[in-house]
């Protein structure tokens, strides 16, 4: 079975500038998690996706969303792009998105502002 | 301060050592306690998932969770070089916390020859 995949695998962006990132799931999950990792923060979690329905948001500003489509594959999307919004992004993905599941990684999408 | 602490490390050992990871977290409603393994340029992978205080051991892993202090830990016996690899606790809420988990900053452990 094929894991979860995420591209692209590498992005440099300059300040201003929006992006968008895509997050395919294992086959048969329907939940979909977005988390970033920094070297001073750790992962941080942004939120989580089921059903097309975001279910649980982080603490970001609302210059970070997303979106589910019917084939559970996952978009995450930065508008105005900061220099601190370089970070791995990281997605995840459940079978249900219920509480004690194995959440399964990407390899992430590390992205660099410049 | 954040929820849960995790010393970054470096903690380097020789081959074969028993190495000690350890994090602590403030939030009592912390209920599903896991670690996870990241080698550099890939993303966490499940190592160790825990739900009540005691002992769980995996081969060469075992987890401990010790609810009254706040406190889980993360026993390897007989590293190898293949353990060198950044290790993250990751908790959980029972309810109300979806799917979110909260994370430590990670250890990063090289296991040298």
């Amino acid at each position: 079975k094929a894991g979860v995949t995420q591209t692209p695998r590498y992005l440099i962006k300059t300040r201003g500038q929006q992006v968008t990132l895509s997050c395919s799931p294992i086959s048969g999950h329907r939940s979909v998690s977005w988390y970033q990792q920094t070297p001073g923060q750790g992962l941080q979690f942004l939120f989580e996706y089921f059903s097309e329905t975001q279910r649980n948001k982080g603490n970001f500003p609302g210059r970070f969303s997303g979106r589910q489509f019917s084939n559970s594959r996952s978009e995450m999307n930065v508008s105005t792009l900061e220099l601190g919004d370089s970070a791995l992004y990281l997605c995840a993905s459940t079978l249900a998105g219920a509480v004690g599941e194995t959440q399964y990684f990407g390899p992430g999408t590390r992205l660099l502002v410049l | 301060q954040k929820e849960v602490e995790q010393d970054p490390g470096p903690l380097s050992v020789p081959e074969g050592a028993i190495v000690s990871l350890n994090c602590t977290y403030s939030n009592s409603a912390f209920q599903y306690f896991m670690w996870y393994r990241q080698y550099s340029r890939k993303g966490p992978e499940l190592l160790m998932y825990t739900y009540s205080s005691g002992n769980k051991e995996d081969g060469r892993f075992t987890a401990q969770v010790d609810k009254s202090s706040k406190y889980i830990s993360l026993f390897i016996r007989d590293s190898q070089p293949s353990d060198s690899a950044t290790y993250l606790c990751a908790m959980n809420r029972l309810t109300g916390g979806g799917n979110k988990l909260t994370f430590g900053t990670g250890t990063q452990l090289k296991v040298e020859l």
